[in-house]
């Protein structure tokens, strides 16, 4: 069936460098994507998302980049902080249907 | 605002016995909730959909008698785990949108251990 996958199941980086997470969708149909960010036993928490007529959406020191052709995602996170150490989830769906995929996840570790 | 609550945070019960999990919207009416499930380290798992007044509809492999789902108000969907097994222990997690339903609020989980 239709799947949403990550490259990186754990990224390392350096507290006030820049992180960059990856995602890979596989429905075409698609039309909405969401980031979200889950702490340890806490409900996921959402970051940002964008909708499939953008290619770029940017909020406070996120920045989530749509490609289309490849179905890639990404999330970039600017000047990371240890506050930002989680869980990062995309997820798809298609407006209106209420129903989202959520991908594996990938492990966000800020290192002081 | 959006703020999606559960109750309880975490439950302990005994094999056979049943759950219920609460899930409310406190500020604002939603038009559906849903339902997943997580186990550690693995993503979340989309259990099954309901809106207000209405069946639920369940994912795949979800077995709606082992898992009922009521939604009897715009702010209230429960989820009842009966004859609860140790497999069963998860983290489960409701969610409500409004609206076109393109963004969906979480709650903030409910940990199920049964013993």
């Amino acid at each position: 069936g239709e799947s949403v996958g990550l490259h990186l199941p754990t990224l390392s980086v350096q507290e006030g460098d820049n992180s960059i997470i990856n995602c890979a969708y596989s429905n075409s149909a698609s039309d909405y994507f969401i980031w979200y960010k889950q702490e340890s036993g806490k409900g996921p928490q959402f970051i940002i998302d964008i909708r499939s007529n953008m290619d770029k959406r940017q909020g406070q020191r996120v920045t989530v980049l749509l490609n289309k052709t490849v179905k890639h995602l990404s999330l970039q996170i600017a000047a990371t902080q240890p506050g930002d150490s989680a869980v990062y989830f995309c997820a798809e769906g298609l407006s209106g249907t209420y129903k989202y995929i959520f991908g594996t996840g990938t492990r966000l570790k800020v290192l002081a | 605002g959006a703020v999606v609550s559960q109750h309880p945070s975490w439950v302990i019960c005994k094999s056979g016995t049943s759950v219920k999990i609460e899930c409310r919207s406190l500020d604002f009416q939603a038009t559906t909730m849903f339902w997943y499930r997580q186990f550690p380290k693995q993503s979340l798992m989309l259990m099954a959909t309901s809106n207000e007044g209405s069946k639920a509809t369940y994912e795949q492999g979800v077995e709606k008698d082992k898992f009922l789902i009521n939604h009897a108000s715009l702010t209230l969907s429960t989820l009842t785990v009966t004859s609860a097994h140790p497999e069963d222990s998860s983290f489960y997690i409701c969610s409500a949108s409004f609206g076109d339903g393109t963004e969906a609020f979480f709650g903030q989980g409910t940990r199920l251990t049964v013993v």
